[in-house]
C-alpha cells in the first residue's frame, strides 16, 4: 500500500483562490520532504526542500510567498499555491525521506487547473 | 547543472515486445542513476537503481546497465505485460536526495 499519501489527487479552483495540497507519511517519520512540480511534456522539477521544524529551502525561480510549505510535523507537509493564476496550472508531486535517507517514497501528485 | 533527457511517448507496444526507453544524462560528476514508475493513480515507485559505472539495475523483468562512457541508463524489457501500462521516468542523483528527473515516458501495451 501506499506509504505517502497526498490529497487532493485533483483541484479546480478560480483564479485569485488559495489551494492547499497535503503530503502525508504513513508509516515512518518523514524528516525531509520535498515538493515537485511538472509541466506538460516537461521534467518533474524540484520546487523546495522542507526539513521538519525548519523553513523550506525554495530552488532559485520558485517565488516562497507564492508556494507556502509548512512542515510542522514529521508526518505531514503541506504546500499552499496563494492567489493562484491559471499558469500556476500543473502537477504537483510531493515526496518524503525519512531521516537514515534510505527511504523515499513518492505521492500520487496533485494535478491543479486553475481557471 | 545536472539533466536528463528521455525519448518523448506515448511508446505503443504489443504484449510480448521488446521494450527500450533511452535515457541519457548530463552530470558533473558520478551520479547514481534510477529509474521510477508511475501506475494510473498511484505515487512513483522505484524500478530500479544503478549506483556506479558499469552496473546493472533489475526488477520485475526490466534492467538498465550504467553506461559511463555514452551517460546513458536505457531501460529495456524482453517481454512487455499489459500490466506494464505506465509513465517511466528516468532520474539521477548527485549530492543531495532531491532527484532531476527526465520528462518521463508514457508505455502502452495492447493485448
Amino acid at each position: 500500500g501506499a506509504v505517502v499519501s497526498q490529497h487532493p489527487s485533483r483541484v479546480i479552483c478560480k483564479s485569485g483562490t488559495s489551494v492547499k495540497i497535503e503530503c502525508r507519511s504513513l508509516d515512518f517519520q518523514a524528516t525531509t520532504m520535498f515538493w515537485y512540480r511538472q509541466f506538460p511534456k516537461q521534467s518533474l522539477m524540484l520546487m523546495a526542500t522542507s526539513n521538519e521544524g525548519s523553513k523550506a529551502t525554495y530552488e532559485q525561480g520558485v517565488e516562497k510567498d507564492k508556494f507556502l510549505i509548512n512542515h510542522a510535523s514529521l508526518t505531514l507537509s503541506t504546500l499552499t499555491v496563494t492567489s493562484a493564476h491559471p499558469e500556476d496550472s500543473s502537477f504537483y508531486i510531493c515526496s518524503a525521506s525519512d531521516a537514515t535517507n534510505e527511504k523515499l517514497f513518492f505521492g500520487s501528485g496533485t494535478q491543479l487547473s486553475v481557471l | 547543472g545536472n539533466s536528463v533527457t528521455q525519448m518523448e511517448g506515448p511508446v505503443t507496444l504489443s504484449e510480448e515486445a521488446f521494450l527500450t526507453i533511452n535515457c541519457t544524462y548530463t552530470a558533473t560528476g558520478y551520479p547514481s542513476l534510477f529509474w521510477y514508475v508511475q501506475y494510473p493513480g498511484e505515487g512513483l515507485q522505484l524500478l530500479l537503481k544503478a549506483t556506479k559505472a558499469d552496473d546493472k539495475g533489475s526488477n520485475k523483468g526490466f534492467e538498465a546497465t550504467y553506461r559511463k562512457e555514452t551517460t546513458s541508463f536505457h531501460l529495456e524489457k524482453g517481454s512487455v505485460q499489459v500490466s506494464d501500462s505506465a509513465v517511466y521516468f528516468c532520474a539521477l542523483i548527485e549530492g543531495r536526495r532531491a532527484l532531476t528527473f527526465g520528462s518521463g515516458t508514457r508505455l502502452q501495451v495492447q493485448p
